[in-house]
């Protein structure tokens, strides 16, 4: 079984859609984020959900929306795409915060 | 607020050849220490963390790292490299209550 899943794994799409990128993790864990992961590899956190809560927003422009439906789920919802959109993004959770951090396999978002 | 450097964005061994991949972190307080590694097209994956007690972890797949704080290192070793360790290094560095913040990566490449 899959810890944590993504999808879609590709997405193709064009400047000014909207898309979401929908995360389930079966492990448990009460916590769970967002990662951007540039084209030179540089990863950032974007998002942390701790049972549905959203504790850690950062610099993120604010067409970027995650939604926690409930502990397993973090979904991600991105408006008026824009090229610099362009990246892999990855989901991953936790039980805390310094507790190891299971990622999932990535979802690969082409802004065209 | 953490920081973490990861000396040189590519590294070339031959198989068998030691492994050394270096990481340096700036941190106000004790700080949690994680080495994750990517596999090409794949979401990260913990290879080790420090946390308290011992300063030499042992990790998976033959890596360990030590944790020096009079030199604010965590580099990390193995001894013998073989071809499958080809892949994305990252050193990540959290305080506790806060979100990891990973280096900009080191890839090893091995040579047959």
């Amino acid at each position: 079984d899959t810890a944590v899943s993504q999808t879609p794994k590709y997405l193709v799409t064009q400047m000014g859609n909207d898309k979401s990128i929908k995360c389930e993790q079966n492990l448990g864990h009460d916590t769970m984020y967002w990662y951007k992961q540039d084209s030179k590899k540089f990863l950032k956190i974007m998002f942390s959900y701790n049972n549905k809560e959203l504790i850690i927003n950062e610099t993120v422009p604010n067409r970027f929306s995650p939604k926690s439906p409930d502990k397993a789920h973090l979904n991600l919802h991105i408006n008026s795409l824009e090229l610099g959109d362009s990246a892999v993004y990855f989901c991953a959770s936790s039980r805390g915060q310094v507790d190891e951090q299971y990622f999932g396999p990535g979802t690969r978002l082409t802004v065209t | 607020a953490q920081s973490v450097t990861q000396l040189g964005s590519h590294v070339s061994v031959s198989e068998g050849a030691l492994v050394l991949l270096r990481c340096n972190y700036s941190s106000s307080v004790p700080p949690y220490l994680f080495w994750y590694v990517q596999y090409p097209n794949q979401g990260l994956q913990l290879l080790l963390k420090y946390t308290t007690g011992a300063t030499l972890v042992k990790g998976i797949n033959g890596f360990e790292a030590e944790f020096k704080k009079s030199e604010t290192s965590f580099h990390l070793t193995k001894p013998s490299a073989h071809m499958s360790d080809a892949a994305e290094y990252f050193c990540a560095v959290s305080e506790g209550n806060t979100p990891l913040v990973f280096g900009k990566g080191t890839r090893l490449s091995v040579i047959a």
